[in-house]
């Protein structure tokens, strides 16, 4: 069975400073692994996906993720934090293919601070 | 370029009603998912379809039943509507190209 686990719920930066959303998995397979971002009253977007490629994973708006199966996490990072990027931001998992169903984590809510 | 349609986009109903929720996905996307998202809660697996055959079931009650249709949209039916099925209700179809679910904007159901 998969799972994840984000480990923050609320993060909270200045605008113009980085960002570290938290992300640890379970799976007993090889997984895709995404960051999807929700804006408030809207759909899911998606950031970036891992799919056994590049351990480096770059998405949209100049965020970006780290594979390490040795940690079993996916971080998700920004070198530096936009008015624009504040929303709540998920972790989800899918074993083997990325043709299953995805598991979410809780959702990380990012507050950007001028 | 095209998404994902969901409709209607907000949806009231009384308790004990039935709706009926529709997703059209992006062309030549031959697989969709159903996910429910509860207030302040993260989105929970229903029910997904490839080619017209159900594929996968997760956790959706038996008041509920989809289908995919021949040109592949597809349509969540619940029945015996309970405050409990209040939430914002996303359809996703797959790009079996770069493996990736893209979700529609969701179809946010109240129950009264």
């Amino acid at each position: 069975a998969q799972s994840v686990t984000q480990l923050d719920s609320h993060v909270s930066v200045s605008e113009g400073t980085p960002v570290l959303l938290r992300c640890n998995y379970s799976s007993s397979y090889s997984p895709s692994l995404f960051w999807y971002v929700q804006h408030p009253n809207k759909g899911l977007q998606l950031l970036l996906k891992y799919t056994s490629a590049a351990t480096l994973v770059k998405g949209i708006n100049g965020f970006e993720a780290e594979f390490k199966k040795s940690e079993t996490s996916f971080h998700l990072t920004k070198p530096s934090a936009h008015m624009s990027d504040a929303a709540e931001y998920f972790c989800v998992v899918t074993e083997g293919t990325s043709y299953g169903k995805l598991t979410f984590g809780q959702g990380t809510i990012l507050t950007v601070h001028p | 370029a095209a998404g994902v349609i969901q409709s209607p986009r907000h949806l009231i109903k009384e308790k004990r009603e039935t709706a009926t929720l529709k997703c059209y996905p992006i062309p030549r996307h031959d697989t969709v998912y159903w996910y429910q998202q509860g207030p302040g809660q993260d989105p929970q697996f229903l029910i997904s379809f490839y080619e017209k055959m159900q594929s996968d079931k997760g956790s959706i009650p038996d008041r509920f039943s989809a289908q995919q249709f021949s040109d592949y949209h597809s349509e969540l039916n619940m029945s015996s509507l309970e405050l409990g099925d209040s939430a914002l209700y996303f359809c996703a179809s797959l790009d079996r190209g770069d493996e990736t679910q893209y979700f529609g904007p969701g179809t946010r159901l109240l129950v009264l």
